[in-house]
C-alpha cells in the first residue's frame, strides 16, 4: 500500500492558481492516484483522478510525471469557497484496504 | 441522485446504550463503506459491504457492529461505546471496487458520554 506525503497546509490568495503536490514514491504499477476535498463536518468530496500524464475537469486539473512518484492536483483561480482538506490517495482495484493521507489544509484569503 | 444520507445528523449516548447508525444511497452502488473520522484527522477506513456482504473489517472492535439489510442500506449499530470512540461517522458508497469515486454522506457526529 503506497504511502503518501503532502503539505500540511498552503496559503493562497483568491483568484490564484494553487498547486497541491503529493508523493507516493512506492506508488505500484496497477494504483490510481484520487483525490477528494472535505469541508469541516461535511465527508468528503471525490475532486479528480488520474493513473498517467494529466486530467483534467471541470473544477481542477492533475498532472502525473512519467515516473508517477508524485502528482499535483491544480486548483484554477481559487475562491473562498475552495478553503478545504484536500486528500490523496493512492488505490487499486482488488486492494483489501484505502488510506487517507493526512491531507493538506487551504486556506484561501481574500 | 448523487446522495448519500446518513441519519441521525448528531448522536449522544451513554457508555451502556445500545443505538444504530443508519446510511442510504439510491445510486445502485454495490459496495458501501464505514469510515470515523477524529478531530483534525484524515476518515479511518471501517467496514466495506460488496454486494451487501461484509468484505473488509479492519479490526474494529466488536462493540462496533455494522449490518446491510439490501443494496441500498447501512447500518452501524453501537454498543457499549468508550468516550474515545466519539467521533464523525461517515458513511459511503461506489459503483464497485474499492478504487472507484467513492460518494460520501454528511456524517453522524457522535459523542459518547
Amino acid at each position: 500500500l503506497a504511502k503518501t506525503t503532502q503539505p500540511i497546509s498552503m496559503d493562497s490568495y483568491e483568484g490564484q492558481e494553487v498547486n497541491i503536490t503529493c508523493s507516493h514514491n512506492n506508488i505500484a504499477t496497477n494504483d490510481y492516484i484520487t483525490w477528494y476535498q472535505q469541508f469541516p463536518s461535511q465527508g468528503p468530496r471525490f475532486i479528480i483522478q488520474g493513473y498517467k500524464t494529466k486530467v483534467t475537469n471541470e473544477v481542477a486539473s492533475l498532472f502525473i510525471p512519467a515516473d508517477r512518484k508524485s502528482s499535483t492536483l491544480s486548483l484554477p483561480r481559487v475562491s473562498l469557497s475552495d478553503t478545504a482538506v484536500y486528500y490523496c490517495l493512492v488505490v487499486a482495484p482488488g486492494y483489501s484496504t484505502l488510506t487517507f493521507g493526512k491531507g493538506t489544509m487551504l486556506l484561501v484569503s481574500p | 441522485d448523487t446522495e448519500v444520507t446518513q441519519t441521525p445528523k448528531h448522536l449522544v449516548m451513554g457508555m451502556t446504550n445500545k443505538k444504530s447508525l443508519k446510511c442510504e444511497q439510491h445510486m445502485g452502488h454495490r459496495a458501501m463503506y464505514w469510515y470515523k473520522q477524529k478531530a483534525k484527522k484524515p476518515p479511518e477506513l471501517m467496514f466495506v459491504y460488496s454486494y451487501e456482504k461484509l468484505s473488509i473489517n479492519e479490526s474494529v472492535p466488536s462493540r462496533f457492529s455494522p449490518e446491510c439489510p439490501n443494496s441500498s442500506l447501512l447500518n452501524l449499530h453501537l454498543h457499549a461505546l468508550q468516550p474515545e470512540d466519539s467521533a464523525l461517522y461517515l458513511c459511503a458508497s461506489s459503483q464497485g471496487g474499492i478504487q472507484e469515486t467513492q460518494y460520501f454522506g454528511p456524517g453522524t457526529r457522535l459523542l459518547v458520554l
